[in-house]
């Protein structure tokens, strides 16, 4: 079984500029997430969604992060723009119906300059 | 005080011992608990998880969970190099059937040779 897929893996961009990740759960997993892990910390839940509708989203940044998940399946997190505090790893991750249990994609490794 | 908090080490124990790694958490309605292994620049990785006062084994890890303490602990028995990383404790938030994980911040462990 594939696991959760994301792209790209690296990303470097200057600040102000605009960036983009994608994201691919596993198959059948209705729950989509995407977090923010700082070096020396646990990821931070940015966003949940329940198939297409994002449920919890009150710790994304709304002034410049935004976030679509449009057939339920994957999804696209953006921040525009971009500030030297965003340089940190973007996780997504999925989970089964009716579960809790979380499956992790590889990341993005987002470097701000 | 932290959601859910974890030493963050490094715990050292020499190859062939058991490795005990504690978590506490402040959300009494917390119901699901676990535990991820993170190797440095990978995603973390499910490995247990634990939702009943007592021990869950599955082979070589053993889950401990008092809710009426909020601690919840990770046993590795036979502790091999290759389990050289760090575990990162997460609690469900707010109960029933929330996916809402908070993580702690990880306990590096190191197996010495």
């Amino acid at each position: 079984e594939a696991g959760v897929v994301q792209s790209p893996r690296y990303k470097i961009i200057e600040k102000k500029q605009p960036v983009a990740f994608w994201c691919n759960p596993i198959s059948g997993h209705n729950t989509l997430y995407w977090y923010l892990q700082n070096l020396g910390q646990g990821p931070e839940l940015l966003i949940r969604y329940e198939n297409e509708e994002a449920v919890d989203d009150s710790q994304l940044p709304k002034d410049r992060f935004s976030a679509e998940r449009l057939k339920g399946v994957d999804s696209t997190l953006k921040i525009q723009p971009a500030e030297l505090g965003d340089s940190a790893v973007y996780l997504c991750a999925s989970s089964p119906p009716s579960s809790n249990e979380q499956f992790f994609g590889p990341g993005t490794r987002l470097t701000v300059l | 005080q932290k959601e859910v908090e974890q030493n963050s080490g490094p715990l050292s124990v020499p190859e062939g011992a058991i490795a005990s790694l504690n978590c506490t958490y402040s959300d009494r309605g917390s119901q699901s608990f676990f535990w991820y292994r993170q190797y440095s620049g990978k995603s973390p990785e499910l490995i247990m998880f634990i939702y009943s006062n007592g021990d869950k084994e599955d082979g070589r890890f053993t889950a401990q969970l008092n809710k009426a303490s909020q601690y919840v602990s990770l046993l590795i028995r036979d502790s091999q190099p290759s389990d050289s990383a760090t575990y990162l404790c997460a609690v469900n938030q707010g109960g029933g059937a929330t996916n809402k994980l908070i993580f702690g911040t990880g306990t590096l462990l190191a197996v010495q040779p």
